[in-house]
């Protein structure tokens, strides 16, 4: 059973339009992540939530708004798709631990691309 | 601005090599330095480290931390061509809020020629 799976793998949309991707994690995890990788490769978190709390959102457009429906799902939506927003979109899950190194478990990436 | 970099940006061996790939950071709140390896889809979890000096192992891979100097190492001994892969080092910032927040380098890029 994957860990952290993420829906859909891919997807091809047009500028303009709105579209979801789906995470869920069967770690037990308390907090959720959704990561940005883009065509530098470089990968940088967008958002993340403990226990359905949002935690950081970093300078992320308000056309994008996670939604924690229950610790072990975080969904990603975006509006008024751009150019742009072409890239892999990682989901990732880990405990919140406060005295030690979080273990960060990635999903497999949704690549997104807008035409 | 908190900032990881790697080195080299690419690095290509024969099997039965061994390689050392380098991470250097600036980041204002150290919790840990962590590395993973990227084929073609999930980066996969290798190492989380948070102590200077104690180095970790798995296999053919180890790596190690040097807190003093800012920076940490992923040795791969024997490589095969499955160890093909970009290899992503990250640290993550610990304050406030912000656990779980990693900062990426650009990633190393390994070719492995049988």
């Amino acid at each position: 059973d994957t860990a952290v799976s993420q829906t859909p793998k891919y997807l091809v949309t047009q500028m303009g339009n709105d579209k979801s991707i789906k995470c869920e994690q069967n770690l037990g995890h308390d907090t959720m992540y959704w990561y940005k990788q883009d065509s530098k490769k470089f990968l940088k978190i967008m958002f993340s939530y403990n226990n359905k709390e949002l935690i950081i959102n970093e300078t992320v457009p308000n056309r994008f708004s996670p939604k924690s429906p229950d610790k072990a799902h975080l969904n990603l939506h975006i509006n008024s798709l751009e150019l742009g927003d072409s890239a892999v979109y990682f989901c990732a899950s880990s405990f919140q631990r406060t005295n030690s190194g979080n273990t960060i478990y990635f999903g497999e990436g949704s690549w997104l691309t807008v035409v | 601005e908190d900032k990881v970099v790697q080195s080299p940006l690419s690095l290509v061996v024969h099997e039965g090599d061994t390689v050392t790939l380098n991470c250097s950071y600036e980041v204002t709140n150290f919790r840990s330095l962590l590395w993973y390896k990227q084929e073609k889809k999930a980066p996969t979890f290798l190492f989380m480290l948070t102590s200077s000096g104690i180095e970790k192992k798995s296999g053919r891979l180890s790596s190690i931390l040097d807190k003093k100097e800012l920076s940490s190492i992923l040795n791969i001994t024997a490589t095969q061509t499955g160890d093909s892969a970009i290899y992503l080092c990250a640290v993550e910032y610990a304050g406030g809020t912000s656990y779980g927040k990693l900062t990426f380098g650009q990633g190393t890029i390994l070719t492995v020629h049988p």
